[in-house]
């Protein structure tokens, strides 16, 4: 299975933009990238996928590398709720197995 | 509109039993995953089912077993209990259709505990 690699934590403050990236160098040509988060005591959250081109959605955005072996989620503006672990996931075409890794904790700050 | 839900949300069991969790899925939804997350971990494939039959399995041994009911309903099944087998088990679904898969919906999980 293909794998993500993502920092371990990152910090915002209220308001900024925040990016989170995350690397996927084995990714193959039919591989979609998906982001989760996990708010604590809660179960994961879709975020927002894509394949090729960026994404926009209300949530975030997905900027996607041109040799797609790396992206970065960006949130607009954080707000506190935003604080959760983000997950970057290589779903293989045709197949509803997620591969999670430790993912990116995102504490902002007011 | 329900979300995913799960049932129960907390369980205590003990070494060598067997526990059944349980999962209805989002209105509209016909596939069924289950997921394993320990402590600290993000979530484990455990097996995903569809039409009532398992499709996709991770790599977890055959204590791990389930069922999908003719309501998409699933329940997860782990006999001879382990300590390592405590985590919150998640049920996610979805609408299967080929190519580009719809987004799993979570639940909130089951935290089972095993002393």
């Amino acid at each position: 299975d293909a794998k993500t690699t993502q920092p371990n934590s990152m910090e915002s403050n209220e308001e900024e933009p925040v990016h989170l990236p995350c690397n996927h160098s084995t990714i193959s040509g039919t591989d979609y990238i998906h982001w989760y988060r996990q708010l604590p005591s809660q179960g994961p959250e879709y975020v927002i996928h894509g394949l090729t081109s960026n994404v926009n959605n209300r949530m975030a955005s997905l900027a996607i590398a041109e040799d797609r072996k790396s992206s970065t989620l960006i949130l607009h503006r954080a707000t506190l709720r935003d604080a959760a672990v983000y997950y970057c996931i290589l779903r293989v075409y045709n197949t509803d197995k997620l591969i999670f890794g430790t993912g990116t904790r995102l504490q902002v700050f007011p | 509109d329900a979300g995913v839900t799960q049932s129960p949300t907390h369980l205590i069991k003990t070494r060598g039993q067997q526990v059944t969790l349980r999962c209805s899925p989002k209105s509209g939804h016909d596939t069924v995953s289950w997921y394993q997350q320990a402590l600290g971990q993000g979530p484990q494939f455990i097996f995903q089912y569809y039409e009532e039959e398992e499709r996709q399995r991770g790599n977890f041994p055959d204590r791990f077993s389930g069922h999908q009911f003719p309501n998409y309903s699933s329940e997860l099944n782990v006999n001879a209990l382990l300590l390592g087998d405590s985590a919150l088990y998640l049920c996610a679904s979805s609408y299967r259709r080929t190519g580009d898969r719809q987004p799993q919906h979570f639940g909130d999980g089951t935290r089972l505990s095993i002393l």
